[in-house]
C-alpha cells in the first residue's frame, strides 16, 4: 500500500533562517506531488506541484522554492524565512492528474519567530 | 475564476443526528470534480467523498453523502448519525477538468462539533 511521509512534524525557526521540509511517497511510481500551505483557521493553498523529476510548477510567487530530486521525493525550501511563512505545510500525491483523490501526508507545523 | 465558498465557520450537531455542511462553487469549466475532506485536530487531511460533474447520481460513502445540485452550483455534505469522532474541520474542494495540474481549490472550511 502507498504511504506518504513528511518531516519534521513540527519546526520553530527564527526569521531569516533557511528551511527544508521533506516529503517522500512509498508504494507508487511517478506520482504527481503537491505542496500546500494552510494558515491558521484557513483553507489550503497550493504552493507547488510536480508531475515528474525535476519538473516544478509554482502557483504562488513567494520566497519558497521546491525541488524533486528523486521520483518519490519532494522538498520545500527557503533561503530566508519570513514571519508570514508560518503555517501548516501539507504534501500530497496522486497517481494521475485527473484521478479522484489526492492523498495527504501528516503535515509539518512551522512557526517562524 | 474558480472559487469555493463555505459559509458556515462553525456548526454544532447532537450525537446521532444528521448534519449538512454547505458548499457552493463557481467555475466556467463544464468538467470538474468536487471533494470533501475531513481534518481532525491532528492536522491530517482525510478524503471523504467525490462527485464528478457528469455523475448522474449523488455520491455516497457510508454515512457521508453529497447533495449535488448542479444548477445551483452547490455540493453540500450530509453526515448521517453523527458520532463524537466526526468533530473536526471539513473542507470542500474543487478540481477543474481542464486543469492539467490536478490541483485542488479549497474552501475556508467548516468546524463541526458533535455534542454528546
Amino acid at each position: 500500500s502507498q504511504t506518504i511521509h513528511q518531516w519534521p512534524a513540527t519546526l520553530v525557526q527564527p526569521v531569516g533562517s533557511p528551511l527544508s521540509l521533506e516529503c517522500t511517497v512509498e508504494g507508487t511510481s511517478n506520482p504527481n506531488l503537491y505542496w500546500y500551505r494552510q494558515a491558521a483557521g484557513r483553507g489550503l493553498q497550493l504552493l507547488f506541484y510536480s508531475v515528474g523529476i525535476g519538473q516544478i510548477s509554482s502557483e504562488v510567487p513567494q520566497n519558497l522554492s521546491a525541488s524533486r530530486p528523486q521520483d518519490r521525493q519532494f522538498i520545500l525550501s527557503s533561503k530566508k524565512l519570513l514571519l508570514s511563512d508560518s503555517g501548516f505545510y501539507l504534501c500530497a500525491w496522486s497517481v494521475e492528474l485527473l484521478v479522484k483523490e489526492q492523498y495527504f501526508g501528516p503535515g509539518t507545523r512551522l512557526t517562524v519567530t | 475564476a474558480q472559487k469555493i465558498t463555505q459559509t458556515q465557520p462553525g456548526m454544532f450537531v447532537q450525537e446521532k443526528e444528521a448534519v449538512t455542511l454547505d458548499c457552493t462553487y463557481d467555475t466556467s469549466d463544464p468538467s470538474y470534480g468536487l471533494f470533501w475532506y475531513k481534518q481532525p485536530s491532528s492536522g491530517e487531511m482525510i478524503f471523504l467523498i467525490y462527485q464528478g460533474s457528469y455523475d448522474q447520481q449523488n455520491a455516497t460513502e457510508g454515512r457521508y453523502s453529497l447533495n449535488f445540485q448542479k444548477a445551483r452550483k452547490s455540493a453540500n455534505l450530509v453526515i448521517s448519525a453523527s458520532q463524537l469522532g466526526d468533530s473536526a474541520m471539513y473542507f470542500c474542494a474543487m478540481r477543474e477538468g481542464s486543469s492539467n495540474t490536478g490541483k485542488l481549490i479549497f474552501g475556508q472550511g467548516t468546524t463541526l462539533q458533535v455534542k454528546p
